[in-house]
């Protein structure tokens, strides 16, 4: 298996500019999550999919970001307008769905690397 | 709501003195209690998951221990490319199941 597929793995833009982040997750995984990590907050969970459906994004910062997993296969992360407090690497990680008889490790993907000027 | 806290956040090692890394939680109802290592430039890497009190796991050098408050992660003569940020996360029996992850140990072994 080729693992989570991030695209792209760089982006640089400029404030206020529209950025969508890409992600393929793990054939057959049901659950999937967006997460950011900076050095001052570390890692955190964004946003979280089972079966296509956001199940919780109460870790989405504000109204600028949002979230689509129109299939099996591809979810998107975007953010609209960008800051350039919203630089940070962003993770997908996708997993066997989630229920009370977990636990079901999660497996990432390689991260998209956001610096918005 | 259910908490991870790692220690020490940084750890220099020379190749060949072993060691332990902390992981110290609170949850209601474990779930599961995970191990990633994180290398500079790539996502989490699955190392290891524990369900219950008293279990252990190995890889090569890593020796993985549970609790019912906290983890260790032992590391038995280690060498220059184990170097890296190892994470914990764990997940709880109630709410939304989702993993709580720690801030992690960055940990540098000198050859």
């Amino acid at each position: 298996d080729a693992g989570v597929i991030q695209s792209p793995r760089h982006e640089v833009t400029e404030m206020g500019q529209e950025v969508t982040l890409r992600c393929k997750p793990i054939s057959g995984h049901n659950s999937l999550f967006w997460y950011r990590q900076t050095m001052m907050r570390g890692l955190e969970l964004l946003i979280y999919f089972n079966n296509n459906v956001p199940i919780d994004d109460s870790g989405m910062p504000e109204d600028r970001f949002s979230a689509k997993m129109p299939n099996a296969s591809f979810s998107t992360l975007k953010i609209q307008p960008s800051e350039p407090r919203d630089s940070a690497v962003y993770f997908c990680a996708s997993s066997r769905r989630i229920n009370d008889r977990g636990p079901y490790e999660q497996y990432f993907g390689p991260g998209t690397r956001l610096t918005v000027t | 709501e259910d908490q991870v806290t790692q220690s020490p956040e940084a750890l220099r090692l020379q190749e060949g003195e072993s060691s332990s890394l902390n992981c110290s939680y609170t949850v209601s109802g474990l779930r599961g209690l995970f191990w990633y290592r994180q290398d500079p430039g790539k996502g989490p890497e699955f190392l290891f998951t524990l369900y219950s009190a008293g279990e252990e796991k190995e890889k090569e050098r890593l020796k993985a221990t549970l609790t019912k408050k906290e983890s260790f992660l032992h590391i038995t003569a280690p060498k220059p490319e184990d170097s890296a940020t190892y994470l914990c996360a764990v997940r709880g029996g109630r709410g939304s199941y989702i993993p709580t992850f720690g801030r992690g140990t960055s940990l540098i072994v000198h050859p």
